[in-house]
């Protein structure tokens, strides 16, 4: 079964603490995706990265930023943590350019919060 | 961009039919309609996705109107594992960029 797992479930961190988030894929994926998801605000993407090396803000990348130094591997720093970080952060990977014939595949997410 | 409305929450007997539905009056010619779905406190899992015609798999059907401006995800028999946000997304942006943009989901409720 093709699996994308996310490192932590739940985390406790403090502010200004640096937090690493790691997720990593099984399926040779191309792509892969940060998302954080806030009640009342849906899934918003901060950072997806179609290559190793590469990678490309999303809709709200401030105060994050990623790493992808190998292909499976798509990590998620938070420089300083700030307690507006708090929220559930979700990691996807589709194989290729997203065209419509493929889909993303979501890890069970980690739980960030920040006191 | 192509956006989705969807009512935020619907109620569903056990092993009745589930029809959800979604518009995307603005779709455009080569977007695609997705659909996922999130049970709580787990990342979202892929259910089905269309570009015209309708799509059956093991999960569900989609029902996509000829105009493409509206779309129904059908669970056939819903069980009360069927319990989560069922998401609408139409893929927006060129191919490379990867944006799926989530809408608020509407939360199905199966019921005993």
């Amino acid at each position: 079964d093709v699996k994308v797992t996310q490192s932590s479930r739940y985390l406790v961190k403090r502010t200004g603490e640096k937090v690493f988030l790691e997720c990593v894929q099984d399926m040779d994926h191309e792509n892969m995706f940060w998302y954080r998801q806030d009640p009342g605000l849906g899934l918003r993407l901060i950072y997806f990265s179609y290559d190793v090396k590469m990678k490309e803000k999303g809709d709200i990348p401030e105060g994050y930023s990623v790493s992808r130094e190998k292909k499976e591997r798509f990590s998620l720093i938070l420089e300083s943590a700030s307690t507006n970080q708090t929220s559930m952060y979700l990691c996807a990977s589709t194989k290729g350019q997203l065209s419509g014939a493929n889909v993303l595949t979501f890890g069970a997410g980690s739980r960030l919060t920040v006191l | 961009d192509a956006k989705t409305t969807q009512p935020p929450s619907m109620d569903c007997a056990e092993g009745r039919a589930a029809n959800l539905p979604c518009n995307h009056s603005t779709i455009s010619g080569n977007e695609y309609v997705y659909w996922y779905r999130q049970i709580h406190s787990q990342g979202p899992q892929y259910i089905i996705h269309g570009l015209k015609n309708n799509e059956t798999n093991e999960m569900a059907s989609l029902i996509i109107t000829e105009d493409r401006k509206s779309s129904t995800l059908i669970l056939p028999h819903a069980t009360l594992r069927d319990t989560a946000v069922y998401y609408c997304i139409v893929r927006v942006g060129p191919s490379n960029t990867g944006k799926l943009i989530f809408g608020q989901g509407t939360t199905l409720q199966v019921k005993p």
